[in-house]
């Protein structure tokens, strides 16, 4: 089945700079990566998406970029702020031989130190 | 207002005595599933539901029974719980499949002593 890994387990950045995490995965027929976010006691909750289709996608702050021939995906999150601290879940959809499920990365807990 | 909601919140419970958590959504999505949260781990799926009594294995579901007879709830059993199944339960939803956002529940914490 597919397999998510992410790196780093752990980033702390300063209040202003750029966050980076990156996703690989095993499965070539995947074709589905969200992001989620998750913060202290709370449920997790989509902070955005890319299809197989895209190399690229953008909200505000937030951006994802996808290179199939490698198999990674990452999350840029610009001017960050106190608020981006959370943990972040990046996730892949299997192909149809896999199920209808989704494999998530062990999370990455991002600092944005003020 | 639109959501999932899960029960119990948390749970503290011994060795083999049975235990069902609900779940229920009042989105009329299609699709529902477990996951269990694990430190270093991520969120591992358990058991979904692709429709009323349509429900297949996720990546560890030993341990685990699901059922789904009406499209709103999907609750977890645990025959036997174990040690082993300690951790952050959350259930999750979606208008079609796993391909749309997941809705998460607030999530439900078990010990198993």
């Amino acid at each position: 089945g597919e397999n998510v890994e992410q790196h780093p387990s752990t980033l702390s950045v300063q209040e202003g700079d750029s966050a980076v995490i990156k996703c690989t995965y095993s499965d070539s027929a995947s074709n589905y990566f969200p992001w989620y976010k998750q913060e202290l006691g709370k449920r997790p909750q989509l902070i955005i998406d890319i299809r197989s289709n895209v190399g690229e996608k953008k909200d505000q702050r937030i951006a994802v970029t996808l290179n199939k021939t490698a198999k990674h995906f990452s999350l840029h999150i610009t001017e960050t702020q106190p608020e981006d601290s959370a943990v972040y879940f990046c996730a892949a959809s299997g192909s149809n031989n896999a199920g209808n499920m989704l494999t998530f990365g062990g999370g990455t807990r991002l600092m944005v130190k003020p | 207002e639109a959501q999932v909601t899960q029960n119990p919140r948390y749970l503290i419970t011994v060795t083999g005595k049975k235990l069902t958590v609900t779940c229920s959504q009042n989105m009329n999505h299609e699709y529902m599933s477990w996951y269990r949260q694990d430190p270093g781990l991520g969120l591992r799926q358990i058991y979904y539901s692709m429709n009323v009594e349509v429900t297949d294995k996720g990546d560890v579901p030993e341990g685990y029974k699901v059922s789904r007879k009406e499209k709103r709830n999907f609750p977890l059993i645990l025959e036997s719980p174990s040690p082993n199944q300690t951790s952050l339960y959350f259930c999750a939803s979606s208008f079609r499949d796993h391909t749309d956002t997941q809705y998460f529940g607030p999530g439900t914490r078990l010990t198993v002593l």
